[in-house]
């Protein structure tokens, strides 16, 4: 069955750096875009970033532009979210995701079950 | 960007009907999806191109759509569908849209 179990959790200052890994299991990885969706604590999803098969394109959401980059290595099914100039508004869960489309949006069919950065002094 | 607007809280009987909106411009130009998140769990995908059901969804969960407006409707509602519920659609008119997400309504089983 689908598995994506995420990795990477972890209490980061600001202005520091954290890697976040998503290893997917269960159907042809490289036959699907993958997202990251974020939780803060009490609130609601947010979109993180998408990236498309083959790694070529690749989508942000204003709030991370500039400062997170989206991966993939398809050899190892794992998805990457590489973090930069951390704040303390980038506090949340962190959720892998599977996307299929849905005419030209993507949404969700299978999530990990997150893991957890805070981003404290 | 395109926002989606979620009613924060909706309640109601055991058996009875429970109806969560989501608007926004860009519907009536993008499929809309349903989320449910139960506490300490990720979403779980329960609605996608606006009326469909993933294999496992029961029947009781079904989703329309009305110019602006999309509605989640879970009928003879139990206890166990207690949770946050998500609507998600596009974020751009052009391709490959961006994803955007209400803000969630919080379902309570009285």
């Amino acid at each position: 069955q689908v598995q994506l179990v995420e990795s990477g959790r972890g209490v980061v200052q600001p202005g520091r750096s954290l890697t976040l890994s998503c290893t997917a299991s269960g159907f042809p990885f490289n036959m699907y875009a993958m997202h990251w969706v974020r939780q803060a604590p009490g609130k609601g999803l947010e979109w993180v970033a998408g990236l498309w098969y083959y790694g070529r394109i690749k989508y942000y959401a204003d709030s991370v532009k500039g400062r997170f980059a989206i991966s993939r290595d398809n050899s190892q099914n794992t998805l990457f979210l590489q973090m930069n100039s951390l704040r303390a508004e980038d506090t949340a869960m962190y959720y892998c995701a599977r996307a299929s489309l849905g005419g030209t949006t993507p949404y969700f069919d299978f999530w990990g079950r997150g893991t957890l950065v805070t981003v404290s002094s | 960007s395109f926002e989606l607007t979620q009613p924060p809280s909706v309640s109601v009987s055991p058996g009875q009907t429970a109806r969560i909106t989501c608007s926004g411009d860009i519907l009536p130009r993008q499929y809309t999806f349903w989320y449910q998140q139960k506490p300490g769990q990720a979403p779980l995908l329960i609605i996608y191109q606006d009326t469909e059901r993933p294999s496992g969804i029961p029947e009781r969960f079904s989703g329309s759509r009305s110019g602006t407006t999309v509605t989640l409707t879970i009928s003879g509602v139990q206890a166990e569908d207690e949770a946050d519920y998500y609507c998600q659609s596009g974020d751009s008119d052009t391709t490959f849209a961006y994803a955007v997400f209400g803000g969630g309504t919080k379902l309570t089983v009285l």
